[in-house]
């Protein structure tokens, strides 16, 4: 099956700095790669996401990018701020032969720490 | 936006009971409900996929006996735990897609929180 590694697995930096999270995945068939932020004690929410016939996709503070050829996508917050801090997940979605189910896999996740 | 409402938010059992979670999808129809589990400081780990009016498909290693599924509605589904253990307590997570197609995004419930005693 799809194998998705993530990292780092901690980030720390300055209010206003950037940060980066980078994720590659092993399946060249994944065609699907959301972006999910999850603070303590709560469910992941999707932050931003990218399908494979797209390069790369902004919204506001945050862009994805992928590289379908290298098979690796990366998450970029800039001017960060305290409430960034959480972990995001990365994930990559196969589309599955005859099947519409489409299941995720996530990375192991980055714990970003924004310091003010 | 879509939203996924889970409850409890949070349960604590005896050993030897059962608990049972709902997940619902208010504002879309489900077809497809995903269940997780995730213990403190790791990623999301998938239990099962529920699929409305059928049997649900069970990852390899997880129980069908011990985390029964029902997802009798298009916007319902429950994960029940069990004869729980203290081992059983973890974060559960639901997640629903919107529609029946591949590329609809994935939304999650806030989780639940149970701990067996």
């Amino acid at each position: 099956g799809e194998n998705v590694e993530q990292h780092p697995s901690t980030l720390s930096v300055q209010e206003g700095d950037s940060a980066v999270i980078k994720c590659t995945y092993s399946d060249s068939a994944s065609n699907y790669f959301p972006w999910y932020k999850q603070e303590l004690g709560k469910g992941p929410q999707l932050i931003i996401d990218i399908r494979s016939n797209v390069g790369e996709k902004k919204d506001q503070r945050i862009a994805v990018t992928l590289n379908k050829t290298a098979k690796h996508f990366s998450l970029h917050i800039t001017e960060t701020q305290p409430e960034d801090s959480a972990v995001y997940f990365c994930a990559a979605r196969v589309a599955d032969r005859g099947s519409t189910l489409g299941r995720l896999y996530f990375g192991r996740g980055t714990q970003l720490t924004v310091w003010p | 936006g879509a939203v996924v409402s889970q409850h409890p938010s949070w349960v604590i059992c005896k050993s030897g009971t059962s608990v049972k979670i709902e997940c619902r999808s208010l504002d879309f129809q489900a077809t497809t409900m995903f269940w997780y589990r995730q213990f403190p400081k790791q990623s999301l780990m998938l239990m099962a996929t529920s699929n409305e009016g059928s049997k649900a498909t069970y990852e390899q290693g997880v129980e069908k006996d011990k985390f029964l599924i029902n997802h009798a509605s298009l916007t319902l589904s429950t994960l029940t735990v069990t004869s729980a253990h203290p081992e059983d307590s973890s974060f559960y997570i639901c997640s629903a897609r919107q529609t029946v197609y591949l590329n609809s995004p994935l939304h999650f419930g806030n989780g639940t929180r149970l701990t067996v005693t």
